[in-house]
């Protein structure tokens, strides 16, 4: 596609519930990024995926969290059993592995609220 | 859409004035440097980047200055117009021994041009 899309653009679930959240990369961009945007502040690195190498996880706040990637396409990021602090914006961004690759290009987000 | 940031810095500009935004880092490793513009309801949009080996880079209405020696970074944006209106948030990133790009990001500060 022409840029970074994710899916939902909203959703609304309540306490103790799973979600899963979509991100579409730019086709042929090898590194994949989740990043989460709470109200009023900057971004929060979560999870990097580059190629077939091991992700890395060390942005990830607790083992309710995790994601999936699919070799170099679509990634998923999962949220157990949700608390009331894990609303926020989940942003996801996606760059091409080359010199110039630092250059992150970023999908619209999804907004989760927690009831 | 959701309001990026309720409780930023802002900076209030009249449409047609020079506009400067600024950011300071603290990672003295950081090597990459990138400002995004961030609409409400929106993902992070790319504006400009620099690298650390320059001080200065020149884009259409933007211009990013670079000091390493007190580690602050500005944006400057000319003509300032109506729709340079949102948050803007600088970022940096090094090298780490994952090999992983993930930005570091400022808290943000919101531009209001009025008319």
């Amino acid at each position: 596609g022409a840029g970074v899309s994710q899916s939902p653009s909203n959703k609304v679930t309540e306490k103790g519930k799973d979600v899963e959240l979509r991100c579409d990369p730019i086709s042929g961009h090898t590194a994949l990024y989740w990043y989460r945007q709470r109200l009023g502040q900057g971004l929060e690195f979560l999870i990097y995926f580059q190629g077939n190498s091991a992700p890395d996880k060390s942005g990830l706040p607790s083992d309710r969290f995790s994601a999936e990637r699919t070799g170099e396409s679509v990634s998923t990021l999962t949220i157990q059993r949700t608390q009331q602090e894990d609303s926020a914006v989940y942003l996801c961004a996606s760059s091409s592995d080359s010199l110039g690759g630092k250059k992150q290009f970023f999908g619209p987000g999804t907004r989760l609220t927690v009831l | 859409g959701e309001s990026v940031g309720l409780h930023l810095p802002t900076l209030s500009v009249q449409e047609g004035d020079n506009s400067i935004i600024n950011c300071a880092y603290s990672n003295s490793a950081s090597d990459y440097f990138i400002w995004y513009k961030q609409e409400s309801g929106k993902g992070p949009q790319f504006i400009i980047d620099i690298r650390s080996n320059m001080d200065k880079r020149q884009g259409q209405r933007v211009t990013v200055l670079l000091n390493k020696t007190v580690k602050h970074l500005s944006l400057q944006i000319a003509a300032t117009q109506p729709g340079d209106s949102a948050v803007y948030f600088c970022a940096e990133t090094s090298d780490m021994d994952t090999g992983r790009r993930a930005l570091t990001f400022g808290s943000g500060t919101r531009l209001q041009v009025q008319p």
